[in-house]
């Protein structure tokens, strides 16, 4: 049972936009900044959004992050086949002292 | 562009030790505001975090792991270690090294290396 709350499966059609929710509590994501990981099959996770909304250099703009309390929103627009991943949430946990991540989101490009 | 690259045993005993080491190239293990972690990755507990060590050897670890985990580093080697000591097979997962960006609420980890499967069987 992970810290952090994601849908297990999201879908959408080649262009289209999908968001993937991350949900925690006032321990975790409602006091730290929200990062998110990339994950292709057989590859280690991917750094993909730092400090709820900002870019590595080299992540497209088609990939955004936003915060509310203590929810977080990754975005993908445009949608390619190659985008088809596992997505994870991830942040610190002030109650555990540790770092926590979410159970992952699987998204699938119909 | 930082390189880790993790090392040990595939395979471990059930009550024995799982020793790992990750080597850092690319740049310095002794780089502000950077910890040196190590998180694990299985189909029944997903991503999970073990804990990390600053290049002075203060380290965290997750409540959960605390009593069995260890994390060391070698600045002069540029490698840092986990030792996970009575394993089961509930610890069987893919270990990765990582470096994480930490202050105050301000966390991520922006370098991986590959990973490596640890398999606890007898």
């Amino acid at each position: 049972q992970s810290v952090l709350t994601q849908p297990p499966a999201v879908s959408a059609a080649p262009g289209q936009k999908v968001t993937i929710s991350c949900s925690g509590s006032s321990s975790n994501i409602g006091n730290n900044y929200v990062s998110w990981y990339q994950q292709l099959p057989g590859t280690a996770p991917k750094l993909l959004i730092y400090d709820n909304d900002k870019r590595p250099s080299g992540i497209p703009d088609r990939f955004s992050g936003s915060k509310s309390g203590t929810s977080a929103t990754l975005g993908i627009t445009g949608l390619q086949t190659g985008d088809e991943a596992e997505y994870y949430c991830g942040t610190w946990d002030n109650s555990l002292s540790a770092g926590v991540f979410g159970g992952g989101t699987k998204l699938t490009v119909l | 562009q930082v390189h880790l690259q993790e090392s040990g045993p595939g395979l471990v005993k059930p009550s024995q030790t799982l020793s790992l080491t990750c080597s850092v190239s690319g740049g310095s293990i002794s780089s502000v505001d950077y910890y040196w972690s190590w998180i694990r990755q299985s189909p029944e507990k997903g991503l999970e975090w073990i804990g990390y060590i600053y290049y002075t050897g203060s380290t965290r670890y997750s409540p959960s792991l605390k009593s069995r985990v260890s994390i060391s580093v070698d600045t002069s080697k540029k490698q840092f270690s986990l030792i996970l000591s009575s394993v089961t097979y509930a610890d069987t997962a893919v270990y990765y090294c990582a470096r994480m960006y930490h202050l105050d609420s301000r966390g991520y980890v922006d370098y991986w290396g590959q990973g490596t499967l640890v398999t606890v069987s007898s």
